[in-house]
């Protein structure tokens, strides 16, 4: 079974442009949610998906929204980029998130982003 | 306020030898501890899920423990080896009307020959 990927691998953007990063998750898994991992802040969460909605949500700005499609694959787009967004963008995905949060995540390998 | 705190902030040992990981929540109200293990330039990759009514949990050389009354948990490194070399992030689970993952900063682990 495939594992969850993530794309681009590697993006450079400059300040005030908008970014758009893809996750597919494992096949049959339908909750996607989407982590920024930065060296002073550590692991954050920022949203999870299931079934096409967005079923939680972190304490992000709204220039960081996401979306879920009919595949479960899920779009996560940052706009107006600053300085502060460069960093490693997660995905993981688990069957279905679990009532109680209690199921395994999967992660991908991320997608590194600096901003410039 | 909800957080994990976890220590050393990193750790250096040979290998072969046992080492210990700590992990402090206060997290509530609290649904379950994680630990996961990240390599550079990797994902997280899930070692160990625990419930509250839970004490231990093994996988393979790696053993979580939890008090739920203390709101400690610890991760034992047994055998040591080279790939060991990592970060290990621990993850309490906050749950009310939905979950929500609080992070620890990790700790790195190096494992010298």
């Amino acid at each position: 079974k495939a594992g969850v990927t993530q794309t681009p691998r590697y993006l450079i953007k400059t300040r005030g442009q908008q970014v758009t990063l893809s996750c597919s998750p494992i096949s049959g898994h339908r909750s996607v949610s989407w982590y920024q991992q930065t060296p002073g802040q550590g692991l954050q969460f920022l949203f999870e998906y299931f079934s096409e909605t967005q079923r939680n949500k972190g304490n992000f700005p709204g220039r960081f929204s996401g979306r879920q499609f009919s595949n479960s694959r899920s779009e996560m787009n940052v706009s107006t980029l600053e300085l502060g967004d460069s960093a490693l963008y997660l995905c993981a995905s688990s069957f279905s998130g679990g009532a109680r949060g209690q199921e395994t995540q999967y992660f991908g390998p991320g997608t590194r982003l600096l901003v410039l | 306020k909800n957080q994990v705190e976890q220590s050393p902030q990193s750790l250096i040992i040979l290998e072969g030898k046992n080492c210990t990981l700590q992990c402090n929540y206060t997290v509530s109200p609290f649904s379950n501890l994680r630990w996961y293990k990240q390599d550079t330039g990797r994902g997280p990759v899930s070692l160990t899920i625990m419930t509250f009514s839970e004490n231990t949990k093994s996988n393979g050389r790696y053993t979580a423990t939890l008090d739920a009354d203390t709101k400690q948990s610890s991760l034992h490194i047994t055998a040591s080896q080279l790939s060991d070399s990592a970060s290990y992030i621990c993850v309490a689970t906050r749950m009310d009307s939905s979950y929500k993952l609080i992070f620890g900063s990790g700790t790195r682990l190096l494992v010298r020959p």
